[in-house]
């Protein structure tokens, strides 16, 4: 298995500039979420699903859209990249009855200029 | 918002126990005490959670004061690859409080 792998590793934007973030996991998880970490700090949630076809916010949803058309897929878009949204990004994935053991990719680093 | 505290590093020497210790004064009933951990350029890893009582598994152990205020999460030997961030953090569900962390300096 390979877990949850995420798409791409490094990334390096204008400001403006729009991109999708690909998080994919081979394990049936219900759950899926996405993180930001910014430096020295710990994650935020991003938004999060439930399942396939649903989504909802989490800590700092602004300047994100999410979509979850498959279950093993959780895509993060950023439609107009700022300066504010240079950051690692972390997908990560759970099953419903057990949130508490969320299992995390590798991260995106996102370097908006 | 509840909020945890953690010592900023810690240094530990091989094979011996280690204590890292979190503080969580504005718990909340219902939140979780989660502990994650984070090698360098890696995604956080799972490594024990509780709500009132103490915990044990294969990685670590995992003791809650009384008033669920501070936690205490025990590595039992510390070895060099358990050098990381550990991070204390608050759950209930889609509410995920992370705080700073303690990075974790094992020497051998």
């Amino acid at each position: 298995n390979a877990g949850v792998t995420q798409t791409p590793k490094f990334r390096v934007l204008k400001t403006g500039q729009s991109m999708t973030l690909l998080c994919a996991q081979d394990m049936n998880h219900e759950y899926m979420y996405w993180y930001r970490q910014d430096p020295g700090m710990g994650l935020r949630l991003i938004h999060y699903s439930v399942g396939e076809g649903t989504t909802a916010k989490g800590e700092v949803p602004d300047g994100y859209n999410v979509s979850r058309l498959k279950k093993q897929n959780f895509l993060l878009g950023l439609e107009s990249a700022a300066p504010s949204q240079t950051s690692v990004y972390f997908c990560a994935s759970s099953y419903p009855r057990d949130y508490h053991t969320q299992y995390f990719g590798p991260g995106t680093r996102l370097t908006v200029l | 918002d509840a909020k945890t505290t953690q010592p900023n590093s810690m240094e530990s020497n091989e094979e011996e126990p280690v204590h890292l210790p979190c503080n969580h004064s504005t718990i909340s009933g219902t939140d979780y005490i989660h502990w994650y951990r984070q090698l360098p350029s890696q995604g956080p890893e799972y490594v024990i959670h509780g709500l009132t009582s103490n915990v044990n598994n294969r990685m670590a152990s995992l003791a809650i004061a009384e008033d669920r205020k501070s936690s205490t999460l025990i590595l039992h030997r510390a070895t060099l690859r358990d050098a990381a961030v550990y991070y204390c953090i608050l759950m209930d569900f889609n509410k995920f409080y992370f705080g700073s962390g303690t990075k974790l300096n094992v020497k051998p």
